[in-house]
């Protein structure tokens, strides 16, 4: 069974910091990762999705890695802003068409 | 091009009480997902739909959870009765019929069970 896990639960950084998010996953025969951005009380915002062929993906100040074989990915958010704000979701599929089985997130505070 | 609607937004109701949720995908997505979060987790997938037909229903309680997608569009969720430990945000996502898609959420029916 799938197990997604998500360190550290909670970040608190000032603005303009550097940080990294981590996910792992204990299968590594995955179709794809993705991650996500859940703002209180809102839905789900997809922001990078990385195929399992893929070693990384970048979408303006995010980019995020995929090391399929040690079963881990990584999120970097470059000058953090307060906007960005918010419970970073990691979430693998196994195969294509199949259910998202997703991490605890962690919920991220940028200090202005 | 409109997102995936969802509705209520918020509903409150009591134990042993039956409420239904309704959800609108993106026209065109042929799979339809409904998903439970309970607050500090990440959403757990109850039920997915291939146009019609339901494709995983493995995490369903199916002795109290229902759903069902009509013309292969609008679905609908029900819980009858409620529990307790059912008070969660329900998400409702949709995806293309193609390869390599991704998942577009709705922005979730917040239920609050007393």
């Amino acid at each position: 069974k799938q197990e997604v896990t998500q360190i550290p639960a909670a970040l608190s950084v000032p603005e303009g910091e550097n940080l990294v998010l981590n996910c792992s996953f204990t299968d590594s025969a995955i179709y794809n990762l993705q991650w996500f951005r859940q703002d209180p009380g809102k839905g789900l915002t997809s922001l990078l999705l990385i195929q399992s062929s893929q070693r990384e993906q970048t979408s303006g100040r995010l980019n995020a890695s995929l090391d399929k074989s040690s079963g881990r990915s990584t999120l970097y958010i470059a000058a953090s802003q307060p906007g960005d704000s918010a419970t970073y979701l990691c979430a693998v599929e196994e195969t294509s068409g199949s259910r998202l089985t997703f991490g605890e997130g962690t919920q991220l505070t940028v200090n202005p | 091009e409109a997102g995936v609607a969802q509705s209520p937004r918020y509903k409150i109701i009591e134990k042993r009480q039956s409420v239904a949720f309704w959800c609108n995908p993106i026209s065109g997505h042929a799979t339809l997902y409904w998903y439970q979060q309970i607050l500090g987790q990440g959403p757990k997938l109850l039920i997915q739909f291939q146009n019609n037909g339901v494709v995983d229903d493995s995490q369903l309680p199916k002795d109290r959870f229902s759903a069902e997608r009509l013309k292969g569009v609008d679905s609908t969720l029900k819980i009858q009765p409620a529990k307790l430990e059912d008070s969660a945000v329900y998400l409702c996502a949709s995806s293309p019929p193609a390869l390599d898609y991704e998942q577009y959420f709705g922005p979730g029916t917040r239920l609050t069970v007393t």
